[in-house]
């Protein structure tokens, strides 16, 4: 069974650009979850798709949206780049989303803001 | 709303040093508590979790045990190795998402160097 990918592993953007992350979930997945880890912290939660919707959303601005398609499989878009939306970007799979669901995380994209 | 504290690193220890790492958070429900493990260059993996108080969660040598009525989840290990260098990350899930998920939230990790 294939784990959680994440692509492209390291990005350079300007600011004021935007950019498409992606995530493949691991096998029989369906429920993705993204997380900004700024360096030094901890990772923030951003969103969660359960079956191609919405399940729930952090304290980040509209300019931070996702999809979820019918493979499960996940893009985390982010407009208008700011200098302080550089960070590595993580994706945790799961199947489900109960209290104690392991969640299982990619390698995460860097992004850069220059 | 929810938060993880954790002790602040980086923690530096020789071989086969005896290592807690203290972990205390606050929750309106009954979360479920983990420990992550962060390898430089990679994403984060679970070391271990508990779901209810008193539980005991273990992996790998480690352990920490959910303590509600000190809202603590201490991590220990008795002798630590050079390959258990990396960050670690107390967190919580917590059900709190409008469609009725549950999300992780982390404390800010804290860095172990272990030296031979």
């Amino acid at each position: 069974e294939t784990g959680v990918t994440q692509s492209p592993t390291h990005l350079i953007k300007t600011r004021g650009q935007q950019v498409t992350l992606r995530c493949s979930s691991q096998s029989g997945h369906n429920t993705v979850s993204w997380y900004q880890q700024a360096l030094g912290q901890g990772p923030q939660f951003i969103f969660q798709y359960y079956r191609e919707e919405e399940n729930g959303r952090g304290n980040f601005p509209p300019r931070f949206s996702g999809l979820q398609f019918p493979n499960y499989s996940s893009e985390l878009n982010v407009n208008a780049l700011e200098l302080d939306d550089s960070a590595l970007y993580l994706c945790a799979s799961s199947l489900g989303s109960g209290l104690n669901t392991e969640a299982f995380f990619g390698q995460g994209t860097r992004l850069t803001v220059v | 709303g929810d938060s993880v504290t954790q002790m602040e690193g980086p923690v530096t220890l020789s071989e086969e040093a005896f290592l807690t790492i203290n972990c205390t958070y606050t929750a309106t429900g009954y979360p479920s508590l983990f420990w992550y493990v962060q390898y430089p260059g990679e994403g984060l993996q679970l070391l271990l979790k508990a779901t209810k108080a008193d539980d005991k969660g273990s992996n790998k040598g480690f352990e920490a045990t959910y303590r509600k009525e000190t809202t603590s989840f201490h991590l220990e290990k008795g002798s630590v190795q050079v390959s258990d260098s990396a960050v670690y990350f107390c967190a919580l899930s917590d059900r709190g998402l409008t469609g009725g998920g549950n999300k992780l939230t982390f404390g800010t990790g804290t860095q172990l160097k272990v030296e031979l």
